[in-house]
């Protein structure tokens, strides 16, 4: 079985300022990583994947993340955040396939002016 | 490309009434299909998948229920609503040999009152 942590529930930050929000997993298999953005009363958006290859995957919005295979890490980072850039994050992780994605508990990003 | 519709938005029902929500897909053929529920302030909770016509699996015994009909139609059914169902009902697809990525409805808003 497979198991997300998102350490931070909370993270407030000025705008401009740079972020990053951590996810740690554990897996006794390879497997794939994501991270998702929600909106305000709206569905879940695909930020990036981490599929194979090189460990920093960049995505929409100015978003990037490194997957650490040592660490068992997939922190999300933002050089610079912007007030719309608030929203609820999600770290998953899946073994691929038909299986489901098993969901972090999600990280609120508060992007004060 | 592939779209994921959802409805009712929201919708606003009385205690021990029944539910029907439905989720479907468009572009895409046989999807994996999911049904979630995210409480107030809460993180995802995977109800039901499906991989195929009339295959659901269970992830958490309640009062509810799920159905999938035709390929890429997703029904999420209760015969009568507890106050505890109250939530934020998210439909996801995601490519039956894929890696896992799941791509999100818009949500329905249920409060049952």
């Amino acid at each position: 079985a497979q198991s997300v942590t998102q350490l931070d529930s909370q993270v407030p930050v000025f705008e401009e300022a740079p972020v990053e929000l951590r996810c740690n997993y554990s897996s006794s298999v390879s497997v794939y990583l994501f991270w998702y953005v929600q909106y305000p009363n709206q569905g879940l958006q695909l930020l990036l994947k981490y599929l194979s290859g090189s460990t920093l995957v960049k995505g929409i919005n100015g978003f990037e993340a490194e997957f650490n295979k040592s660490q068992t890490s997939f922190h999300l980072r933002k050089p610079s955040v912007h007030i719309s850039d608030t929203a609820e994050y999600f770290c998953a992780v899946s073994r691929g396939g038909r299986r489901a994605l098993t969901f972090g508990s999600g990280t609120r990003l508060q992007v004060q002016p | 490309s592939q779209t994921i519709h959802q409805w009712p938005a929201t919708l606003v029902q009385p205690v021990g009434s029944p539910l029907s929500l439905e989720c479907t897909v468009e572009g895409t053929s046989n999807p994996n299909l999911y049904w979630y529920r995210q409480a107030a302030g809460r993180g995802l909770q995977l109800l039901f998948y499906s991989v195929g016509i009339g295959q659901i699996s269970s992830e958490v015994p309640q009062n509810l229920s799920a159905s999938r009909p035709q390929d890429r139609q997703f029904i999420l059914s209760s015969k009568k609503l507890l106050l505890s169902d109250s939530g934020f009902y998210l439909c996801a697809w995601s490519p039956g040999t894929g890696r896992g990525e799941q791509y999100f409805g818009p949500g329905t808003r249920l409060t049952v009152t």
